[in-house]
């Protein structure tokens, strides 16, 4: 499975916007680029997806670079409820066999 | 909105024990995988059951072993527990197989092994 790479953590006020990179250099062009995250004592939870567009919806949005080698996850107002660790994940196009998560990137939002 | 529930929530094992932890779908969803997570790691893939076939593995010794049904529900069994079998561990159902479909995880189920 192609590998993705974190910062371990990053910080945020309140009500200010997030940009939460991801390098995957290795990425083959039939992997999706996955965004989950998970809240302390929950499960992971799905956030968004692209192939090769950027792509929005109501958690955030998703800025994939042209090479699509790096990617960023972008909330555009983060609030207390966005504390959370976040995996950027590569699934392989023809089949979603499995997750592979990494270490994720802390994100801490300050009030 | 998410579907997935788990239980128990929280269980007490002795090392040697056998234990099964049970999952259920959200309704529709033909693919069922299994995460187990240490504490202060990722999740990591246990295998995946799609239609009550096994689909896939991860590198996880055969004491640990599946079952879907038709009523979407699913089992992990694991027999012979170790200490290090101590984790939270994580179901997600999926419609298909598709890379771009959304895998929808239930809240876990805190296995602790004396």
């Amino acid at each position: 499975d192609a590998k993705t790479t974190q910062p371990n953590s990053m910080e945020s006020n309140e009500e200010e916007p997030v940009h939460l990179p991801c390098n995957h250099s290795t990425i083959s062009g039939t992997d999706y680029i996955h965004w989950y995250r998970q809240l302390p004592s929950q499960g992971p939870e799905y956030v968004i997806h692209g192939l090769t567009s950027n792509v929005n919806n109501r958690m955030a949005s998703l800025a994939i670079a042209e090479d699509r080698k790096s990617s960023t996850l972008i909330l555009h107002r983060a609030t207390l409820r966005d504390a959370a660790v976040y995996y950027c994940i590569l699934v392989l196009r023809g089949s979603a066999r499995q997750l592979t998560f990494g270490s994720g990137t802390q994100l801490t939002v300050l009030p | 909105e998410t579907g997935v529930t788990q239980s128990p929530t929280h269980l007490i094992k002795t090392r040697g024990q056998q234990v099964t932890l049970r999952c259920s779908s959200q309704s529709g969803h033909n693919t069922v995988s299994w995460y187990q997570q240490a504490l202060g790691q990722g999740p990591q893939f246990i295998f995946q059951y799609y239609r009550e076939e096994e689909n896939g593995r991860g590198n996880f010794p055969p004491r640990f072993s599946g079952l879907q049904f038709p009523n979407y529900s699913s089992e992990l069994n694991v027999n012979a527990l170790e200490l290090d079998d101590s984790a939270l561990y994580l179901c997600a159902s999926s419609l298909g197989l598709a890379g771009n479909d959304e895998q929808y995880f239930g809240p876990g189920t805190r296995l602790t092994v004396t």
